[in-house]
């Protein structure tokens, strides 16, 4: 299964600021699916990101404020913009490596919003 | 639409005694299948997958399930427990759409006791 980076590993933000997380897979995957784990919640599924299109985004969640570049097929950013308490959670990028091999998750990003 | 439900939202068990963590879904066809385990401050680790065939799941840890189609539940088992398995328990399901995404339960907490 593909072996992904994901960066940083935690951060501690001032309020109306924004906060890009990195994601770099080893392998090349046609998808990469972007998660938000509010403390003590389940995962929720923030937007799926295709190489060369933009980013689709569940019920809930925006563009404005969750913008995703997917710039290859190894890589991917989520940026959090303007951000505020709320918004302060564990972050993880996901890929599916195809056959059935499931999905491979990152280490997660832990944000703090002050 | 699918869906997957974690009934129980904590379970203590003894060191040494046997887990059961349950997962029931709803959905129309054969569903993709999923467990991951997320210890502290860590990301997410794939335990085991049903995609077809024999019903009984061996996975990593010593971890088990059993897809049971009859009563729309995907359970997981492990024998007799470690300290090292006190973490959040998370059942998922992939989605029927082409995107493939993955339908996460609202996760269980077993705390492990001497």
């Amino acid at each position: 299964s593909a072996v992904i980076s994901q960066k940083p590993s935690r951060d501690i933000c001032q309020r109306g600021t924004s906060l890009t997380i990195q994601c770099q897979v080893d392998s090349q995957v046609t998808m990469m699916f972007w998660y938000r784990q509010q403390p003590g919640q389940s995962l929720t599924l923030i937007a799926t990101a295709n190489q060369g299109s933009e980013a689709t985004y569940e019920s809930g969640f925006v563009i404005d404020k969750f913008p995703i570049s997917r710039p290859n097929l190894t890589f991917s950013t989520l940026t959090v913009s303007n951000m505020s308490p709320e918004d302060s959670s564990i972050y993880l990028c996901s890929v599916r490596t195809g056959g059935n091999y499931g999905y491979t998750f990152g280490s997660g990003t832990r944000l703090t919003v002050v | 639409a699918q869906s997957v439900t974690q009934p129980d939202i904590h379970i203590t068990v003894s060191e040494g005694a046997s887990l059961e963590l349950r997962c029931n879904y709803s959905y129309g066809a054969t569903p993709y299948l999923f467990w991951y385990v997320q210890s502290p401050g860590q990301g997410l680790q794939l335990l085991l997958k049903y995609f077809s065939g024999d019903t009984l799941v061996q996975g990593i840890k010593g971890f088990e399930a059993e897809f049971k189609r009859s009563q729309s539940s995907f359970n997981l088992r492990k024998p007799s427990v470690h300290w090292s398995d006190a973490a959040e328990y998370f059942c998922a399901v992939m989605t029927t759409d082409s995107w493939g995404k993955l339908q996460f339960g609202a996760g269980t907490q077993v705390v492990v006791t001497p």
